[in-house]
């Protein structure tokens, strides 16, 4: 069935490390994937996402590593900063007859430490 | 902010209460949809609309009911809710259904006594 799940239900840093933040999704027909950041008292905010014909996309302090043979995600932020905080999201969309249809992972809370 | 407000941000409401949970988008994006958020477990589409029609409806209770009078507005009518529906329920926004990148508003935290 769909699943997004992640490894790591918490992640502490100290301010200026990278961060890498995984996740793992079952359903290979997934096609599109995008992540979130949640912080507290906010609704989910849009930071990349990437389709299953590319297996990396940058965006600004953030890079996604899709690899679709063992079916892995990652977000990856460089020199992390304490506003980075927060709880960050997976979602995995499996188009056709699921079209619009997001399915979330747990979640993951990122700390960072000044 | 994303363009999608979402009324009232809090609220508490009784089991025999009827109430009514509001969202606007102001993105001109065509599909809206309902979310809800338990602690620790992922989120929950609940129903999904694609230029006011109901696209989809996640096995949700009936005590939940929605209502989508154009592509800007989205309602989730309250009645006789039960503890267990005390959640933050999550409004997002589309350009259309099959476009995936979905823009969520701050949520409304309910609690049900």
């Amino acid at each position: 069935g769909e699943s997004v799940g992640l490894h790591l239900p918490t992640l502490s840093v100290q301010e200026g490390d990278n961060s890498i933040i995984n996740c793992a999704y079952s359903n290979s027909a997934s096609d599109y994937f995008i992540w979130y950041k949640q912080e507290s008292g906010k609704g989910p905010q849009f930071i990349i996402d990437i389709r299953s014909n590319m297996d990396k996309r940058q965006g600004q302090r953030v890079t996604v590593l899709l690899n679709k043979t063992v079916k892995h995600l990652s977000l990856q932020i460089a020199a992390t900063q304490p506003g980075d905080s927060a709880v960050y999201f997976c979602a995995e969309n499996a188009g056709g007859t699921s079209y619009g249809k997001l399915t979330f992972g747990q979640g993951t809370i990122l700390t960072v430490h000044p | 902010e994303t363009g999608v407000t979402q009324t009232p941000r809090h609220l508490v409401m009784g089991m025999t209460n009827k109430k009514s949970l509001k969202c606007e988008q102001h993105l001109g994006h065509n599909a809206m949809y309902w979310y809800k958020q338990s602690a620790k477990k992922p989120l929950e589409l609940m129903f999904v609309y694609n230029f006011k029609e109901q696209t989809e409806n996640n096995s949700v209770p009936s005590r939940f009911s929605p209502e989508c009078p154009n592509s800007s507005h989205l309602f989730l009518h309250l009645h006789t809710l039960q503890p267990e529906d005390s959640a933050l329920y999550l409004c997002a926004s589309s350009h259309g259904q099959a476009q995936e990148t979905q823009y969520f508003g701050p949520g409304t935290r309910l609690l049900v006594l």
